[in-house]
């Protein structure tokens, strides 16, 4: 089955940290995306990536990582600059940017606790 | 820039009520518009969504949603909620650029009672 795997699921970080969460794509899907949801804001662009070794700074990148070295993988870095970093996180992939109205497919997310 | 609001943050509704969610975005250009449902526990979903064509667009489980485009909008509805429907609803734009960035309402909450 095709799918993006996020891991772990649950994660827990002292303060002061450094934290990275995963996230794999199967679906050979050129974007890939994070976002943060917290109740009542939504889902915010944190950094999105449309090719290998290339990305882009989202709505709320400052405190966060990335880096695209496979297609398949995306990996978000938490550090310890995020100032509130208990969160909801998602990743999600899509075929490729530009005009053709296709949606995303999303992972099941990642909650970060930080204790 | 581009946002997308949602004016309901929490519904509640019996069982057999319609529902109508609203949602505007501020977006001059030409946009992709979607619907996504995230039920309890689960992965956020595609519910429907537009690209051009009959602004009218039906999606799964019997939701459609429509196209104003003079009044930049994209408002959810079904005629008939079941219990089933509880759950979380983003709506979500794209802009015709080639950054493929989907951005999000801040969701509505949709309880259903039995």
């Amino acid at each position: 089955d095709g799918g993006i795997t996020q891991s772990p699921k649950y994660l827990f970080r002292k303060e002061g940290q450094n934290v990275t969460l995963s996230c794999e794509q199967n679906l050979n899907h050129d974007a890939m995306y994070w976002y943060r949801q917290d109740p009542g804001q939504g889902l915010r662009l944190i950094y999105y990536s449309q090719i290998v070794n290339d990305f882009q700074k989202g709505d709320i990148a400052e405190g966060y990582s990335v880096s695209r070295e496979k297609k398949e993988s995306f990996p978000l870095t938490v550090t310890s600059a995020q100032k509130n970093p208990t969160a909801f996180y998602l990743c999600a992939s899509s075929i490729v940017p530009g005009p053709g109205g296709y949606g995303y497919t999303f992972g099941s997310g990642t909650r970060l606790t930080v204790v | 820039a581009q946002s997308v609001s949602q004016h309901n943050h929490h519904v509640i509704l019996s069982e057999a009520a319609s529902l109508e969610l609203g949602c505007n975005y501020s977006y001059g250009g030409t946009v992709n518009l979607f619907w996504y449902v995230q039920y309890p526990g689960q992965h956020l979903q595609l519910l429907l969504k537009y690209f051009s064509g009959d602004p009218l667009v039906k999606g799964i489980k019997g939701f459609e949603a429509e196209f104003i485009k003079s009044k930049f909008s994209f408002n959810l509805r079904k005629p008939s909620v079941q219990w089933s429907d509880t759950a979380e609803y983003f709506c979500a734009v794209r802009s015709s650029g080639n950054t493929g960035k989907l951005i999000f309402g801040q969701g509505t909450t949709l309880q259903v009672k039995p």
